[in-house]
């Protein structure tokens, strides 16, 4: 596919557990972003790799939330110990370059922590 | 602290009721604005950057303006595929890879 892919699509949790949302970049994308979109609301940042190098991860909520992309490409967000308050969509978006020019969206993973 | 702030929340229109939506904007050193679409249960879907006051850019019925404190989406004769929820965001200079959103303006165009 030519897009951003996210996975799952959906995911329900109950408090407690932990979950592990995949991202596939546009392939050869230099960037990548994690951004947390909660109902009604606008994205709000998480995180930043370029390359394997995560940049900025000052947007990350608690300890709780980590995000690695080991080899440039795929990159995992894991929530350990779900809590209700982390019930959101989770957005990954893509770009070529370093620039923020453009961002390419998947259309993201719905997390409902029950 | 860089801040986003959009209105109206919600928008109505009839079509071909042209109008306009806002963003103002706090920042320290604008690196850029970008104003993004998005649809129900999708990512938001990128429409224009721009990154000094005074430019503005096109595309088909929508046009972006920007100055030192605020831009405008103005959407001229809507039509109903133009129903979405539009997000304005911007990079300051002291965020590396941070996009700052505002909330949204959801436009409804009614046939």
């Amino acid at each position: 596919g030519a897009g951003v892919s996210q996975s799952p699509r959906y995911k329900v949790a109950k408090r407690g557990q932990d979950v592990a949302l995949r991202c596939d970049p546009i392939s050869g994308h230099v960037s990548l972003f994690w951004y947390q979109q909660a109902l009604g609301q606008g994205p709000e940042f998480l995180t930043y790799f370029q390359n394997e190098a995560q940049l900025d991860k000052s947007g990350l909520p608690s300890d709780r939330f980590f995000a690695e992309r080991p080899e440039g490409s795929v990159s995992t967000l894991k929530i350990q110990r779900t809590q209700q308050e982390d019930s959101a969509v989770y957005l990954c978006a893509s770009s070529l370059n370093l620039a923020l020019e453009k961002l390419f969206f998947g259309s993201g993973t719905q997390l409902s922590v029950l | 602290e860089d801040q986003v702030t959009q209105s109206p929340e919600a928008l109505r229109l009839q079509e071909g009721e042209s109008s306009s939506l806002n963003c103002s904007y706090t920042v320290s050193g604008l690196r850029g604005l970008f104003w993004y679409r998005q649809d129900p249960g999708k990512g938001p879907e990128f429409l224009f950057t721009l990154y000094s006051a005074g430019e503005e850019k096109e595309k088909e019925r929508l046009k972006a303006t920007l100055t030192k404190k605020e831009s405008f989406l103005h959407i001229t004769a809507p039509k109903p595929e133009d129903s979405a929820t539009y997000l304005c965001a911007v990079h300051g200079s002291g965020n590396t890879g941070k996009l700052i959103f505002g909330q949204g303006t959801t436009l409804q165009v009614k046939p």
